[in-house]
């Protein structure tokens, strides 16, 4: 499968307990997003990258939340301290560099904090 | 700030109908305007639409964007019940810091 990936798919954890996410997009795209979906609502956005450097973070990405790409490939969404409002859908999509801006999506992590 | 807009939030109709959805933006630096189906899980792309006036179709389906009045519909014609989903646009912005800024999606139910 060439699309991009994601693991693990569900996490359930204890509040206060950190989880980190991981995203791997499609080979040769150099722009990875991280979005936030909570039921009935469109995904948010939390943070872009391009190759390796983090471009943009949205406010909503509190101190709790952090995001790394490495090298350039694949991603980690980490949440320290996780509160139940941190329970949602967290997408990941890639897009390849400039001419092409369709993002594609990965399957997702839910969480579920309790 | 970036605004996505659609309407209706949600839709029920009957197998066979003609559906229009409606997506309008506030969208600084634009540079296209994008459909998606979700269903159960990730959103899958369905248009991206750059150009004002020129109709993108796929079966089915059909989008067109208004650029001048900041729009853009998505009609699903002979509807099925596999229509049924969360239909998103998003507006996508250029520049270094582009991304997709989503409107809170419509839910469609087709019955049979």
């Amino acid at each position: 499968d060439t699309g991009v990936s994601q693991d693990p798919r569900h996490k359930i954890t204890k509040r206060g307990q950190n989880v980190t996410f991981r995203c791997d997009p499609i080979s040769e795209h150099n722009r990875l997003y991280w979005y936030r979906q909570t039921l009935g609502q469109g995904p948010e956005f939390l943070t872009y990258f391009q190759n390796e450097a983090q471009l943009e973070k949205s406010r909503l990405l509190s101190d709790r939340f952090s995001a790394e790409r490495p090298k350039g490939s694949f991603s980690t969404l980490e949440i320290q301290r996780t509160e139940q409002g941190d329970s949602a859908m967290y997408l990941c999509a890639s897009s390849p560099p400039i001419g092409g801006t369709e993002a594609f999506f990965g399957q997702g992590t839910r969480l579920t904090v309790v | 700030e970036d605004k996505v807009v659609q309407s209706p939030l949600s839709l029920v109709v009957h197998e066979g109908d003609t559906v229009t959805l409606n997506c309008s933006y506030e969208v600084t630096n634009f540079r296209s305007l994008l459909w998606y189906k979700q269903e159960k899980k990730a959103p899958t792309f369905l248009f991206m639409l750059t150009s004002s006036g020129i109709e993108k179709k796929s079966g089915r389906l059909s989008s067109i964007l208004d650029k001048k009045e900041l729009f853009s519909i998505l009609n699903i014609t002979a509807t099925q019940t596999g229509d049924s989903a969360i239909y998103l646009c998003a507006g996508y912005i250029t520049g270094a810091n582009s991304k997709l800024t989503f409107g809170k999606g419509i839910t469609l139910s087709v019955r049979p």
